[in-house]
C-alpha cells in the first residue's frame, strides 16, 4: 500500500527566503506525482505535475524534482512571498487511470 | 482552463437527513471523477471512483449504502450522504479527469455540518 509522507508538517519563513518542501513515498512504481496548493477552506490548485519519466518541472518561482528510485520529491519555492502562504500537498498516482494517494501536507506561512 | 464546480459549497443539516452534493465539470467532459473526504489538518482520503455509466468503485472501509454515488453524464457526478450523522461532518472534494489526459481538476469543496 502506497504511503506518502510530507515533512515538515508546518513551516514559517520570512518573506524573500528560498525554501524546500519534501515529499516521500514508499512504492517507487508510480505513474506521476503532482504538487497542489490548498488555501484554508478551499479546494486544490494544481501547481506542477511530474511524469514518472521526468526528473523535474518548473513553473515561475516553483521547481519540483522527482527521484523515483529513492521515493522522493521536493518542491522548491524561490523568493517566497506572503501570498505563498497555504498548505502544499503532494499526491502520487500509481497508474494512469488509478487513484492518487495524498500526503498530509505542509502548511507554509510566509511572514512579511 | 478546466473548471470543476461543486454545489452546495456549504450545507448544514439535521442528523438523519440525506444530503446531495453535485460535482460538475463546466467546460470539459470527464469519464472519471473522484470523491474525497478531508478531515481538519489532514490530507484527502479517497472515498470512491465514479465512472460515467457504471457503478462507482469504493475504497475499503467506505460504506456504499451510506455514500451513494451517481455519475449519470460526462459532466455530472453526485454524492448523496444518506441518513447523515455528526461524524459525517467533513469537507468533501471532488475531482474530474479531463478525458484523454491524466490531469485531475479539483472542485472547491463542500463543507458538510451535521447537527
Amino acid at each position: 500500500k502506497q504511503e506518502v509522507t510530507q515533512i515538515p508538517a508546518a513551516l514559517s519563513v520570512p518573506e524573500g527566503e528560498n525554501l524546500v518542501l519534501n515529499c516521500s513515498f514508499t512504492d517507487s512504481a508510480i505513474y506521476n506525482l503532482q504538487w497542489f496548493r490548498q488555501d484554508p477552506g478551499k479546494g486544490l490548485t494544481s501547481l506542477l505535475l511530474i511524469q514518472s519519466s521526468q526528473r523535474e518541472q518548473t513553473s515561475g518561482r516553483l521547481n519540483a524534482s522527482l527521484d523515483k528510485s529513492s521515493g522522493r520529491s521536493t518542491l522548491y519555492i524561490a523568493a517566497s512571498q506572503p501570498g505563498d502562504s497555504a498548505t502544499y500537498l503532494c499526491a502520487v498516482k500509481e497508474t494512469n487511470a488509478g487513484k492518487s494517494t495524498f500526503g498530509d501536507g505542509t502548511t507554509l506561512t510566509v511572514k512579511p | 482552463g478546466a473548471v470543476v464546480s461543486q454545489h452546495p459549497s456549504r450545507v448544514i443539516c439535521k442528523s438523519g437527513t440525506s444530503v446531495k452534493i453535485e460535482c460538475r465539470s463546466l467546460d470539459f467532459q470527464a469519464t472519471t471523477m473522484f470523491w474525497y473526504r478531508q478531515f481538519p489538518k489532514k490530507s484527502l482520503m479517497l472515498m470512491a471512483t465514479s465512472n460515467e455509466g457504471s457503478k462507482a468503485t469504493y475504497e475499503q472501509g467506505v460504506e456504499k449504502d451510506k455514500f451513494l454515488i451517481n455519475h449519470a453524464s460526462l459532466t455530472l457526478s453526485t454524492l448523496t450522504v444518506t441518513s447523515a450523522h455528526p461524524e459525517d461532518s467533513s469537507f468533501y472534494i471532488c475531482s474530474a479527469i479531463l478525458t484523454g489526459t491524466e490531469t485531475q481538476y479539483f472542485g472547491p469543496g463542500t463543507r458538510l455540518l451535521v447537527l
